[in-house]
């Protein structure tokens, strides 16, 4: 069964420092992986995917993350924080024909100025 | 285009009433997806829709049930809501699986 492990409930970051979200998966083929983000009371809002390729991929909002098989990880990092970065980000692993998704528990971010 | 969108967007329910829940989307996707989404659990998939006609179960599907009439609704209904299902639910959307979910704002339902 597939499975995301978020092991950071919570990070705090002085904005303008760098920031690592961690990622790890489970999953018994090549995964399809996937950053969201979800501000307060809103939906979630996709960051960056990898599928195949290229394993350092670059999405929105200057965020990168990084695929390592060898550690089953796919954390997301970002060089300089902003106050507006404050948010909760899930990370998901999902393939096959139905493509169904299964998300970690997420970690909140909270910037201090 | 609108994305998708959820009706209602709030809802309050008494122990054992009925409601359904209706994701809408107008990107001629194949896929719907019914996640809710409780404090320290993340998402976890209710059912979803590779097409239209045809729903499956996901991880908790107990106690509700779905339909998918038209490809662009997929409708989620509770028969008799009981307090555990007090939570956020969202429906999202893709085209396939090297595409990305869409997600809906959300529906905040309370069962008292």
């Amino acid at each position: 069964a597939q499975s995301v492990t978020q092991p950071d409930i919570h990070i705090t970051v002085s904005e303008g420092a760098s920031l690592e979200l961690r990622c790890n998966y489970s999953y018994g083929a090549t995964p399809y992986l996937f950053w969201y983000v979800q501000s307060p009371g809103q939906g979630l809002q996709l960051l960056l995917k990898y599928f195949s390729g290229d394993t350092l991929v670059q999405g929105i909002k200057g965020f990168e993350a990084e695929f390592k098989r060898s550690q089953s990880s796919f954390n997301l990092r970002k060089p300089s924080v902003h106050w507006s970065d404050a948010a909760e980000y899930f990370c998901a692993v999902g393939g096959g024909t139905a493509s169904k998704l299964t998300f970690g528990t997420g970690t909140r971010l909270q910037v201090t100025l | 285009n609108a994305g998708v969108t959820q009706t209602p967007k709030f809802r309050v329910l008494k122990t054992g009433q009925s409601m359904t829940l209706l994701c809408a989307q107008d990107m001629n996707h194949e896929y719907m997806y019914w996640y809710r989404q409780d404090p320290g659990m993340g998402l976890r998939l209710i059912h979803y829709s590779v097409g239209e006609g045809t729903t499956a179960k996901g991880e908790v599907p107990d106690g509700y049930n779905v339909s998918r009439l038209k490809k662009q609704n997929f409708l989620l209904g509770l028969e008799s809501a009981a307090p555990s299902q007090t939570s956020v639910y969202f429906c999202a959307s893709r085209n396939g699986p090297l595409y990305e979910q869409y997600f809906g704002p959300g529906t905040r339902l309370t069962v008292t």
